[in-house]
């Protein structure tokens, strides 16, 4: 069975880095092609895509977003972490992590779904 | 800044059809595999239908899924009071580089 948690804090002062943990089960980030990614939703508002990292540490970001994200993962312990700097109050929303299941061809990587999602954290930007 | 369009809502009575069509371009939903996510009040979002048209065990055949060319469309039949939720498209984004989504539906059952 195919688990995802995300965790990290409710509350983030403006100017601050978020530091969001996933935690997952049911599969390995190590192995062909696993792939991860982190999705937000501020209230309201339509999904928006942030973050992919691949098993073997290929990493993309939104382009609207890239300079101040980062994503990596732990093997070792099932996590992918997304850090955000400079917090700002519209950046409040619900994050959520999940699973890239995609495919492999000769010329490269190919995305079927995000098919195993988390319940998602709320993260509220404010002093 | 959804790059993928969708309207933004539909509506049907119980026991009837409903479509979302979701419109993009050559470097997203033309040469991509489409997705759909169903997001019920409160909850995270769910995947619906992936590769365009298949649906993931445990997900009724009321729901499915079709592309043309750079558009893609959501069919719910036999629609439930259940059914109501906000629905999204996605999909990768060769030019970006990024997964991107549609700017969602709300489906609500009359």
């Amino acid at each position: 069975q195919v688990t995802l948690r995300e965790s990290g804090p409710a509350l983030v002062n403006p100017t601050q880095t978020l530091t969001l943990t996933c935690t997952f089960s049911g599969f390995s980030l190590s192995t062909s092609p696993m792939s991860m990614s982190w999705i937000r939703q501020p209230p309201g508002k339509a999904l928006e895509w942030l973050a992919r990292i691949d098993w073997d540490d290929d990493k993309y970001y939104s382009t609207s977003l890239k300079t101040r994200l980062t994503i990596s993962k732990d093997t070792s312990k099932n996590q992918v972490v997304l850090t955000m700097t400079n917090m700002d109050p519209v950046d409040t929303a619900t994050y959520y992590c999940a699973r890239v299941n995609q495919y492999y061809e000769s010329s490269g990587y190919y995305v079927h779904a995000l098919d195993i999602w988390g319940q998602g954290t709320k993260v509220t930007v404010s002093s | 800044q959804s790059v993928l369009t969708q309207p933004p809502s539909v509506s049907a009575a119980p026991g009837q059809k409903v479509t979302i069509s979701c419109s993009g371009s050559s470097s997203n939903i033309g040469n991509n595999y489409v997705s759909w996510y169903q997001q019920l009040p409160g909850t995270a979002p769910k995947l619906l239908i992936y590769d365009n048209n298949k649906r993931p065990s445990g997900i009724p055949d009321r729901f499915s899924g079709s592309k043309s060319g750079t558009s893609a469309t959501l069919g719910i039949t036999g629609l439930q009071t259940g059914d109501e939720a906000d629905y999204y498209c996605g999909t990768w984004d060769s030019s970006l580089s990024g997964y991107v989504f549609g700017t969602g539906t709300k489906v609500t059952v009359l």
